[in-house]
């Protein structure tokens, strides 16, 4: 399998629900980022977590970085409809700026 | 908020036309890179740059392509004689730094081969 995986692939929640997604990667990394993509548009940065970090917070974002298990998961707190989009995320490894996406997880926010 | 901009947001080209895809990185940033999206796909790293020079380039970025900073603010991808699997979105993106930086990426220039 490849460096930065999604599942679920898609998701479908009612509105004010949560959405969690999960990232799994296979080679130590340097930094994790989550990125949303509108259909279309382009990338949107949402969180960075260094590797030296568990857990960080934006608003209603939680993002968890777990490199024993070399995962990461995004929690998306009281789903709004426009928080309907793709998620990725995207790995950096090494003293490089390179990022690795994985095949996104498409999220509808149903009213 | 600073933002990178690209220009086209889409261009359609004959199939072996060159094409020059422009953007305009965040004003105090120093690194730079292009990206591409075929449709439906991932997102592929295609080359980064720093200081006027090529610091990492993928398989992707054969001497199809190239990337020039002209002036003190544009950074453009050339391809040259474009095939029909070149179509795809392509991002620019910067950073203020390597390793660990935010990456900010613009909204993409749609290119389609005809």
């Amino acid at each position: 399998s490849q460096q930065g995986e999604e599942d679920p692939q898609a998701l479908s929640i009612q509105e004010g629900e949560n959405a969690t997604m999960n990232c799994s990667y296979k080679t130590s990394i340097n930094n994790l980022q989550w990125y949303r993509q509108n259909s279309g548009r382009g990338l949107v940065h949402l969180i960075l977590i260094r590797s030296n970090e568990r857990e960080k917070h934006s608003g209603r974002l939680r993002v968890t970085l777990d490199t024993s298990k070399k995962s990461s998961s995004l929690l998306i707190t009281a789903s709004r409809a426009a928080d309907t989009a793709s998620y990725f995320c995207a790995t950096a490894t090494g003293g490089g700026n390179k990022l690795t996406f994985g095949t996104g997880t498409q999220l509808k926010v149903e009213l | 908020e600073p933002e990178v901009t690209q220009t086209p947001s889409h261009q359609v080209t004959q199939m072996g036309q060159e094409v020059i895809l422009r953007c305009v990185p965040i004003s105090n940033h120093l690194y730079f890179y292009w990206y591409r999206q075929i449709l439906g796909q991932k997102v592929e790293f295609l080359v980064s740059f720093y200081n006027n020079e090529i610091s990492e380039k993928s398989e992707i970025f054969d001497d199809q392509f190239s990337v020039e900073r002209p002036d003190g603010s544009n950074f453009t991808l050339k391809i040259r004689s474009t095939k029909l699997e070149d179509s795809a979105m392509y991002f620019c993106a910067s950073s203020e730094q390597q390793g660990g930086n935010t990456i900010y990426f613009g909204e993409g220039s749609w290119l389609t081969v005809v």
